[in-house]
């Protein structure tokens, strides 16, 4: 039961350069998020969905897209890199709540350096 | 909108000493709150939560956490630190259909 998988786990990139980051869950969750982690500012949602073909903006959208093609997959893509997007990136999953408090399942991270 | 701060960025105590980590939130409806845990390089994973009904509600290794809604605190306590309880902690509150996260508190358990 491999559970969120992120691909890749590291990587830098050159400013204006583009990457796609990969997040699959095998759990069946409807609900799947990326959030990025900065020192001393938690973690920052970036983008969300609540089904597949679904997606939303959460709080710090801008130079970043999402799609979500499958429900097991959402992809995070960054068009032209700044390096503002270093950052450890996280993918997370949760079910479609009855009890609305059905917890995040992280993975592991991506650690994405833009020089 | 709801919020959750986090008071204290880096909390130290010995081994054998209370850990007391504090969240404060904010929201105009009744929130559901969490605690997260992040080792080393690792993903958040769940320590407890808190939703409706009793107010202590009890965790993973030991912690447990209260839910004061005179004071909207949810602080984090656990009576005797383990040097394996070293680790980034994260508190939250649920809004609409996500997570929204404070900022961390670091945690360091000296012998």
């Amino acid at each position: 039961n491999a559970g969120v998988t992120q691909t890749p786990k590291f990587r830098v990139l050159k400013t204006g350069q583009s990457m796609t980051l990969l997040c699959a869950q095998d759990m069946n969750h409807e609900y799947m998020y990326w959030y990025r982690q900065d020192p001393g500012m938690g973690l920052r949602l970036i983008h969300y969905s609540v089904g597949e073909g679904t997606t939303a903006k959460g709080e710090v959208p801008d130079g970043y897209n999402v799609s979500r093609l499958k429900k097991q997959n959402f992809l995070l893509g960054l068009e032209s890199a700044a390096p503002s997007q270093t950052s450890v990136y996280f993918c997370a999953s949760r079910l479609q709540p009855i009890a609305i408090s059905s917890p995040l399942h992280f993975g592991n991270g991506t650690r994405l350096t833009v020089t | 909108a709801q919020s959750v701060t986090q008071l204290g960025s880096h909390v130290s105590v010995s081994e054998g000493a209370l850990v007391l980590l504090r969240c404060n939130y904010s929201s105009s409806v009744p929130p559901y709150l969490f605690w997260y845990v992040q080792y080393p390089n690792q993903g958040l994973q769940l320590l407890l939560k808190y939703t409706t009904g009793a107010t202590l509600v009890k965790g993973i290794n030991g912690f447990e956490a209260e839910f004061k809604k005179s004071e909207t605190s949810f602080h984090l306590t656990k009576p005797s630190a383990h040097m394996s309880d070293a680790a980034e902690y994260f508190c939250a509150v649920f809004n609409t259909d996500k997570l929204i996260f404070g900022t961390g508190t670091r945690l360091q358990v000296f012998p």
